[in-house]
């Protein structure tokens, strides 16, 4: 079956701009998690949406980071005024359940380029 | 706090070897555990988990990992390497005490399985 789908897989961009990066979860599933991939940080979790809703948001680096979930499956993660630092690769995730036990599908990601 | 470790930047290993790729955590509360693997330019995919239950736990493509509670260990094993076992391997744990579900990973062990 159809797996968790992202796009743009590539996406560069100039400092300053806004971006928005979108992920669609395997259908079903209730949980949605978003991690960034990058080559000093490693794998980081931003956020997690159960549902439309966000539980945690601890991971949002800064207030230029947001994300919305709707109708319970498409989720976009927007960063706006971007700076080299948030160069990675965006990485969303899909789980059946919200709980810690279920293994996270991941999406092959967007790899964010800010000149 | 939730970590996790991976002692190993890099494993080698002649092909048709058995292989092991370290990993230790610290949580408070029970952990969940799970292996992952990335190959260039693609997502996470799920190898394996233990929840609960017996301490050897059997995955995707004829991997195998070892819980040890005492050692907080979750080391990935399998019996006989193959050249297409080459990728990157991430462990991650959930669970533990307020965790909404979300991963923490390890910094990943690249696996080179020479011919």
């Amino acid at each position: 079956g159809a797996g968790v789908s992202q796009s743009p897989s590539n996406k560069v961009t100039e400092k300053g701009k806004d971006v928005e990066l979108r992920c669609d979860p395997i259908s079903g599933h209730t949980a949605l998690y978003w991690y960034r991939q990058s080559l000093g940080q490693g794998l980081e979790f931003l956020i997690y949406f159960q549902g439309n809703s966000a539980p945690d948001k601890s991971g949002l680096p800064s207030d230029r980071f947001s994300a919305e979930r709707t109708g319970g499956s498409v989720s976009t993660l927007t960063i706006q005024r971007t700076q080299q630092e948030d160069s990675a690769v965006y990485l969303c995730a899909s789980s059946l359940g919200g709980g810690a036990n279920q293994p996270q599908h991941f999406g092959d990601g967007t790899r964010l380029s800010i000149l | 706090a939730q970590s996790v470790a991976q002692p190993e930047d890099q494993v080698n290993v002649a092909e048709g070897n058995p292989l092991t790729v370290k990993c230790t955590y610290s949580v408070s509360g029970n952990p969940y555990l799970f292996w992952y693997v990335q190959y260039p330019n693609r997502g996470l995919q799920f190898l394996l988990k233990y929840i609960t239950g017996d301490n050897l736990v059997k995955g995707s493509y004829g991997f195998e990992a070892e819980f040890n509670k005492s050692q907080t260990s979750f080391h990935l094993k399998k019996p006989s390497a193959l050249v297409s076992d080459s990728a990157l391997y991430f462990c991650a744990v959930g669970g533990g005490s307020g965790n909404t579900g979300k991963l923490i990973f390890g910094q990943g062990t690249t696996l080179q399985v020479k011919p």
